[in-house]
Parts: C-alpha cells; structure tokens; sequence
C-alpha cells in the first residue's frame, strides 16, 4: 500500500542552524501539510499547499519557516534558523480529493 | 475557534473487554472527523474517516459515530487485545475552505494480556 516517507528520521542541529526535512506524499496526492508535535502535546498545523503554492498557514509558521515542492515527487519544510522551540515531531501529510489525510513516520528534530 | 478534547487522557482494560474513546468538539460545523492510532515515537495511522453527511463508519473491529448537534465522536473498540494498546487521536476539519486538522490530545490505551 502506498506511504508517504520521511527523512531522516531524526535530525540533531544546533541553534541558529538551518535545517530541511523532506517529505514524499503519496504520488497520486495533490494536497500536502506539515504539522508537528511537541513532547507531550498535541499534534499542531503548520501549512498546507496546493498546486505549488501555500494554500494556509497557521500562526506557528512564521518567516523561518519555508516549504517547497523542488520537484514532483519531494515536498520539504526548511526552517531557516533553528531555535529550542522548534524541537518536535514533524509529520507530512497528503491527501487526495477523498479527503482524508494520510501521515508520514515522522522526523525528530532536536536542537541544542 | 474550533477546539477537540479527548477523555479519558489513559485508559487499562483486561484484554476481550469492549470500550469506547470519546471525543468532543466545540463547533458542531465540521466537514469531518478522522480517527487516528499513534505508536510510541511514530507517526499517526489513519483508522477511520467519517464525513460530517455520516453518523458511523465501521472497520474490522472499530466502530466510529459522529453526533455533530452535540458535538461528539465516540471510537468503540471490540474484544480489545494487547495489540490494541497505543494513543487514539481524533481530529477534526473544520467547516470553510481550510483544510486543516485540529487534533486532541489523544487517549491512551493499554490493554493487558
């Protein structure tokens, strides 16, 4: 059955370092997100994108964050540089127009 | 703004016993709700996805219902085993062109042998 895929799967950076995340949705989707979770609590939405392009962001993805879809298979969230608080599980997402959303295993990013 | 909640946070069932994870939102104007089963440090599986037209949706022995007047979602879990053990998160999508989820915290469920 078809998956989306993540790397890597844990990702150790220090503070004020960019990083990117990548991400393969499912390849006949046409929607993709990220969200992430911090230790302990809940899943959180960050931005969604359609037809290359961001379709809605939530107040968490500020002017560090950025994605992009550099081709037609990858879909990565770059944030520019890293704080603490940007420690978290971050999941991508995708979907069809059948609505439901279908999450990667996602990738641990721990800064320091 | 639309807010889900999930109680009870834990939950210890003996392994054969039926249950059920409850969940509720404050907006009773979703475009649907999906249920989700997350392992220790991994990522989230899709269980079951009921569209806001829906009352129920059914899957092996997951049985998912959808009340949006009283703003609620209840996951029944049958004959529970070990392997059902794991967080059960729900999420809803709200009712306007977004196409966000909003998650709850999550139910966590162990079931002992």
């Amino acid at each position: 059955e078809p998956e989306v895929t993540q790397t890597p799967s844990h990702q150790v950076t220090q503070m004020g370092q960019e990083v990117i995340l990548r991400c393969v949705p499912i390849s006949n989707h046409l929607y993709f997100y990220w969200y992430r979770q911090i230790l302990g609590q809940k899943v959180e939405f960050l931005v969604s994108f359609y037809n290359n392009e961001i379709s809605e962001k939530s107040e968490i993805f500020d002017d560090q964050f950025s994605v992009e879809r550099p081709d037609g298979s990858n879909f990565t969230l770059k944030i520019r540089s890293t704080k603490l608080e940007d420690s978290a599980m971050y999941f991508c997402a995708s979907r069809q127009d059948r609505n439901e959303q279908f999450f990667g295993p996602g990738t641990r990013l721990t800064v320091l | 703004k639309q807010e889900v909640t999930q109680i009870p946070a834990a939950l210890s069932v003996p392994e054969g016993e039926n249950l059920v994870l409850n969940c509720s939102f404050t907006d009773s104007a979703i475009y649907n709700l999906q249920w989700f089963r997350q392992d220790p440090g991994k990522g989230l599986t899709s269980l079951l996805l009921i569209q806001s037209s829906q009352r129920e949706q059914t899957s092996g022995r997951l049985n998912a219902s959808l009340d949006k007047s009283s703003g609620r979602s209840t996951l029944y879990i049958a004959a529970s085993q070990p392997g059902d053990s794991a967080t059960y998160l729900c999420a809803a999508r709200p009712n306007q062109a977004g196409t966000a989820l909003i998650f709850g915290k999550g139910t966590t469920l162990s079931v002992s042998s």
